[in-house]
């Protein structure tokens, strides 16, 4: 079983749309990071969120502790948003930092 | 803003031939990290380095590849025999501290065939 899982796979939405990307993991964690991942495969860092809520322009990404889950919300979407998003999470036992990652959410936003 | 370089961004290589991946951290960064991403899977962590040693490894991580910080600003990967199954996107990330935000290069697609 991975011990990061993320749903769905694959999202298509119409512009505008409001995105909700879920992750679950199954380990305990320092820290969990939202990725973004375009075509030409450049890895960015969206978030790294130990514990309730961040926004950053349309991007909002929570975390609930207790059930070991995360989401990552995307107002108004746009084709630009077109990406694939990866959840990761630092292993809490880890002394190192590596993160565990999840498989991705590929998005895609149509005009 | 500050950023993680890799190069080459693309190299192919024939098997059994060695491949060194470079890598240049951001400057006062402590953690440096090499992950690979074969084609159409995830994400899978290689090395972690810190201290001017391997911190940890993985399974993937075996007698065929090896790290170095040579000389205080690169980082780099060596597979001293490649192998077809090495054809990935690899990537270098560091951070300042452990458990802070992590920051990756734009990858280095290795081909080997």
């Amino acid at each position: 079983k991975n011990e990061v899982e993320q749903s769905p796979q694959n999202l298509t939405a119409q512009e505008g749309e409001f995105i909700t990307i879920n992750c679950s993991y199954s380990v305990g964690i320092s820290a969990l990071h939202w990725l973004q991942q375009h075509p030409g495969g450049g890895i960015v860092s969206l978030f790294m969120l130990s514990s309730g809520k961040k926004k950053h322009g349309r991007l909002i990404a929570t975390i609930n502790i207790q059930e070991k889950h995360s989401s990552l919300h995307i107002t108004a979407s746009h084709p630009r948003d077109s990406a694939v998003y990866i959840c990761a999470v630092s292993h809490g036992s880890s002394n190192t930092g590596k993160l565990i990652f999840g498989q991705g959410t590929t998005l895609q936003v149509k005009p | 803003e500050p950023e993680v370089t890799q190069t080459p961004s693309h190299q192919v290589t024939q098997m059994g031939q060695e491949v060194i991946l470079r890598c240049v951290p951001i400057s006062n960064h402590l953690y440096f990290y090499w992950y690979r991403q074969i084609l159409g899977q995830k994400v899978e962590f290689l090395v972690s380095f810190y201290n001017n040693e391997i911190s940890e490894k993985s399974e993937i991580f075996d007698d065929q590849f090896s790290v170095e910080r040579p000389d205080g600003s690169n980082f780099t990967l060596k597979i001293r025999s490649t192998k077809l199954e090495d054809s990935a996107m690899y990537f270098c990330a560091s951070s300042a501290l452990m458990n802070t935000e992590a920051f990756f290069g734009q990858g280095t697609r290795l081909t080997v065939v």
